[in-house]
């Protein structure tokens, strides 16, 4: 069956500019992650769905980094401004609840910003 | 989350087992050791994991000792395809919660060479 996808899987952006980096996690999967990884550094966690709700944002760096679920299924990670800073790989994981121990993980969207 | 430590780097010949440390000595009582690796340019991918006793599967086996406080990551026929970085996390399992995020590390490179 279909992984974890997501899209685009580089994008280049322009300091200032808004990027959205949309994540479409395993059909029926009730939990989505969103994190961060810098050159050399382990993943680092931003945000965390349960189906649509938004339980945990104590990861995402600043106040323009914004991450939506409506339906409970597709997510989209936003960033506006970008800041030479979050150039990263930004992955997407989901899991089938929210115990469940194995996580699985997207190619990730790397984005460079100049 | 309790923080592990691990090697920064680890040969091994392919074929052979490689065995990837793991110290993990302010774990708690509730909390599971897991093992994800990265290979490059993918995203983390879920290998195993323990509470207190040993697991094997098809992939792996993971050696917990009797205090807890570390543990081993065995590959038991290392192919070139096993290059990747492997990251040893200890996470509790909580129910409807938030903050059921995996905390990385740095992790340990593994290279292994024909």
């Amino acid at each position: 069956g279909a992984g974890v996808s997501q899209s685009p899987r580089y994008k280049v952006a322009k300091r200032g500019q808004d990027v959205a980096l949309r994540c479409d996690p395993i059909s029926g999967h009730v939990s989505l992650f969103w994190y961060q990884q810098a050159l050399g550094q382990g993943p680092e966690f931003l945000t965390y769905f349960q189906n649509e709700a938004q339980l945990d944002k104590s990861g995402l760096p600043s106040d323009r980094f914004f991450a939506e679920r409506p339906e409970g299924s597709v997510s989209t990670l936003k960033i506006q401004r970008t800041q030479q800073e979050d150039s990263a790989v930004y992955l997407c994981a989901s899991s089938l609840d929210s115990i469940s121990y194995e996580q699985y993980f997207g190619p990730g969207t790397r984005l460079t910003v100049t | 989350d309790a923080k592990t430590t691990q090697p920064p780097s680890m040969d091994c010949a392919e074929g052979r087992a490689a065995n990837l440390p793991c110290n993990h000595s302010t774990i708690s009582g509730n909390e599971y050791v897991y093992w994800y690796r990265q290979i490059h340019s993918q995203g983390p991918q879920y290998i195993i994991h323990g509470l207190k006793n040993n697991e094997t599967n098809e992939m792996a086996s993971l050696i917990i000792t009797e205090d807890r406080k570390s543990s081993t990551l065995i590959l038991p026929h290392a192919t070139l395809r096993d290059t990747a970085v492997y990251y040893c996390i200890v996470r509790a399992n909580k129910a409807n919660q938030a903050g059921t995020a995996l905390i990385f590390g740095k992790g340990t490179t593994l290279s292994v060479s024909s």
